[in-house]
């Protein structure tokens, strides 16, 4: 489809397992931004690409969790030695231009459940 | 710092009857203001904007207006249907270009046949 594609669904593991969760961004958007929300909570900024610039990664919990993007196309977001508090559904949402316009085009979200 | 607060839900209603979803916000300087929508099995979507005081966001029978002296954007619909069941979130902008959409808590509305 031509959305924002987000793998796996699903993921449940075990404490201080390491896990990677993908996006995949609308082709030609220069923007990918990833979320987390937990439960009975908004959505919580994580990180920001924007094109070959320096992403802005002010929203990242801990040295724990870190996110690469290959260009203009697919990111990764890992999270190592997981925790309980780091179930959530992480949300990633990609855009043509910054921020600024408000315009994301999110995917369904990857549910974490750490056990 | 930048945040939105949303009325607590979920919300339940009948077809056809009205709606308002409570939206304020605490921003510096002039944001813009968003409504998103996230329809069962789907990705969180766009349905209104506004980005300057007493500007009115439409789209697809919801209303939003800008209120700057209330600091509020509420969402209304005067003739809900079975398909607006969905969670709505409320997000601001805060001015600059690389600046970060904040979202409220999101809130769950029913709507009843």
């Amino acid at each position: 489809g031509a959305g924002v594609s987000q793998s796996p669904s699903n993921k449940v593991t075990e404490k201080g397992k390491d896990v990677e969760l993908r996006c995949d961004p609308i082709s030609g958007h220069t923007a990918l931004y990833w979320y987390r929300q937990r439960l009975g909570q908004g959505l919580e900024f994580l990180i920001y690409f924007q094109g070959n610039s320096a992403p802005d990664k002010s929203g990242l919990p801990s040295d724990r969790f870190s996110a690469e993007r290959t260009g203009e196309s697919v990111s990764t977001l890992t999270i190592q030695r997981t925790q309980q508090e780091d179930s959530a559904v992480y949300l990633c949402a990609s855009s043509l231009a910054g921020p600024h316009t408000g315009e994301l085009f999110f995917g369904e979200g990857s549910r974490l459940t750490v056990l | 710092g930048n945040s939105v607060t949303q009325m607590e839900g979920p919300v339940t209603l009948s077809e056809e009857a009205f709606l308002t979803i409570n939206c304020t916000y605490t921003a510096t300087g002039y944001p813009s203001l968003f409504w998103y929508v996230q329809y069962p099995g789907e990705g969180l979507q766009l349905l209104l904007k506004a980005t300057k005081a007493d500007d009115k966001g439409s789209n697809k029978g919801f209303e939003a207006t800008y209120r700057k002296e209330t600091t509020s954007f509420h969402l209304e619909k005067g003739s809900v249907q079975v398909s607006d069941s969905a969670v709505y979130f409320c997000a601001l902008n805060p001015t600059g270009a690389n600046s970060k959409l904040t979202f409220g808590k999101g809130i769950t509305l029913s709507v009843r046949p």
